[in-house]
């Protein structure tokens, strides 16, 4: 059964330092998302995209935020210069897009990214 | 005002027996989705099962089952004959809009279910 993969599993960085989180979304899929979830709280949107621009982002996805589909499969989240805060469980997810359907999201196993 | 409220942050229920994790939500659109997640400790997402707005009847998905009623805005899951496996979180998460759009979902703060012998 095809799936959403990310990479890599956990990530442990300083703080101020560059991060990019992969993830490769279900290849037929068109649509794609991230969402971050900090220990223990709800699982919180961060940014949605869509042939090739964001379709929609959160207040959370600011300027140190950024996503990217570098090729065909992967899709990736850039984060700049990283803050404590920053520290969560990066989901990335996609789905189908198509209007007959009910657009399941398919969620990745989760980056757990850690800030010293 | 929240958009996802799932008012029960623990819940017990004995093995083999049903047990309900109540949603309730707020959107004046008319068209959208509820889901049901599940999140072991292991942390994955897991989808459970879908409810639409314009859906006549209630989902059902195995072992799960899907209480909605529309003029109360509730969603409400049903477990039924719970194994020691469905102990985890489960989130309920809200998609306004239709289908075919790239429309976030917003979740619930969730609710921790666990499973005794």
């Amino acid at each position: 059964e095809p799936e959403v993969t990310q990479t890599p599993s956990h990530q442990v960085t300083q703080m101020g330092q560059e991060v990019i989180l992969r993830c490769v979304p279900i290849s037929n899929h068109l649509y794609f998302y991230w969402y971050r979830q900090i220990l223990g709280q709800k699982v919180e949107f961060l940014v949605s995209f869509y042939n090739n621009e964001i379709s929609e982002k959160s207040e959370i996805f600011d300027d140190q935020f950024s996503v990217e589909r570098p090729d065909g499969s992967n899709f990736t989240l850039k984060i700049r210069s990283t803050k404590l805060e920053d520290s969560a469980m990066y989901f990335c997810a996609s789905s189908e897009g198509r209007w007959s359907s009910y657009n399941e999201q398919f969620f990745g196993p989760g980056t757990r990214l850690t800030v010293l | 005002a929240q958009k996802i409220t799932q008012t029960q942050p623990g819940m017990f229920v004995q093995e083999k027996e049903a047990v309900t994790l109540d949603c309730t939500y707020d959107t004046s659109d008319p068209s959208y989705g509820l889901f049901w997640y599940k999140q072991p400790s292991s942390g994955e997402m897991i989808f459970l099962i879908y409810q639409g707005s314009y859906d006549q009847q209630n989902a059902t998905e195995g072992r799960y089952s899907l209480n909605f009623q529309k003029a109360r805005k509730s969603a409400n899951l049903v477990i039924s004959a719970s194994q020691l496996g469905d102990s985890a979180m489960y989130f309920c998460a809200m998609r306004e809009g239709g289908g075919g759009t790239a429309s976030k979902l917003t979740f619930g703060t969730g609710t921790r279910l666990q499973v005794t012998l």
